[in-house]
């Protein structure tokens, strides 16, 4: 069965104070590695997907890598509005269909 | 706005009722996808629905089921409502059978047994 970790449960940042989130999962064949922004309140919002070892994606203050073990989200100089949850979770190749399996997530306040 | 609505958006009933959800897709998404969220299981997947068809079952009670219909809306059917059942439900879309671009999600209905 496939399984998402993700370390640590809650970080506190100073804004400017670059840091990174963890996810190690488990997969039977990995079909991609999803990363989603949630605020409070509301649906996860898609960040990234990472699908091979040595992928890397970058959105503004937001950079994903990806190993045959984990993924790291890296955010650097953050700012307060950058404040969330952050979700991964992974499709693996023996999942039915579109099924993915999240993560606990990460909550990340970030201090003006 | 993500494209996905879910209706409502807040419900409070009583232990032992039955409630429905519903969920409106994307425009052109045929797959739909049903999540549970709470605090100490995360978002757990329910059932996915493809044009129509169930696809794949996860950890859903066999007091909840679930229907999409032809113009691509979807309910999630709840009954015999627990406390336990107390969460955020989310429907989210995506455009084929396996998503390789992730899902779009709904805003959620919170559900509140008392």
């Amino acid at each position: 069965e496939d399984q998402v970790t993700q370390s640590p449960e809650a970080l506190r940042l100073q804004e400017g104070e670059s840091s990174s989130l963890n996810c190690s999962y488990t997969v039977s064949g990995l079909r991609g590695l999803f990363w989603y922004r949630q605020d409070p309140g509301k649906g996860p919002e898609f960040l990234f997907t990472l699908y091979s070892a040595g992928e890397e994606k970058e959105k503004e203050r937001l950079k994903a890598t990806l190993t045959k073990k984990e993924s790291f989200l890296h955010i650097t100089a953050p700012k307060p509005e950058d404040s969330a949850t952050y979700l991964c979770a992974v499709q693996g190749r023996g999942t039915s269909y579109g099924k993915l399996t999240f993560g606990q997530g990460t909550i990340l306040t970030v201090h003006p | 706005d993500s494209g996905v609505t879910q209706t409502p958006k807040h419900l409070i009933t009583a232990t032992g009722q039955r409630v429905t959800l519903r969920c409106s897709p994307r425009s052109g998404d045929l797959s739909v996808y049903w999540y549970q969220q709470s605090l100490d299981q995360g978002l757990q997947f329910l059932i996915q629905y493809y044009n129509g068809e169930e696809r794949a079952k996860g950890n859903i009670l066999e007091r909840f089921s679930a229907q999409q219909f032809p113009d691509l809306h979807s309910e999630l059917n709840l009954s015999s409502l627990e406390l336990g059942d107390s969460a955020l439900y989310f429907c989210a879309s995506s455009g084929g059978r396996v998503t390789n671009y992730g899902y779009t999600f709904g805003s959620g209905t919170r559900l509140t047994v008392v």
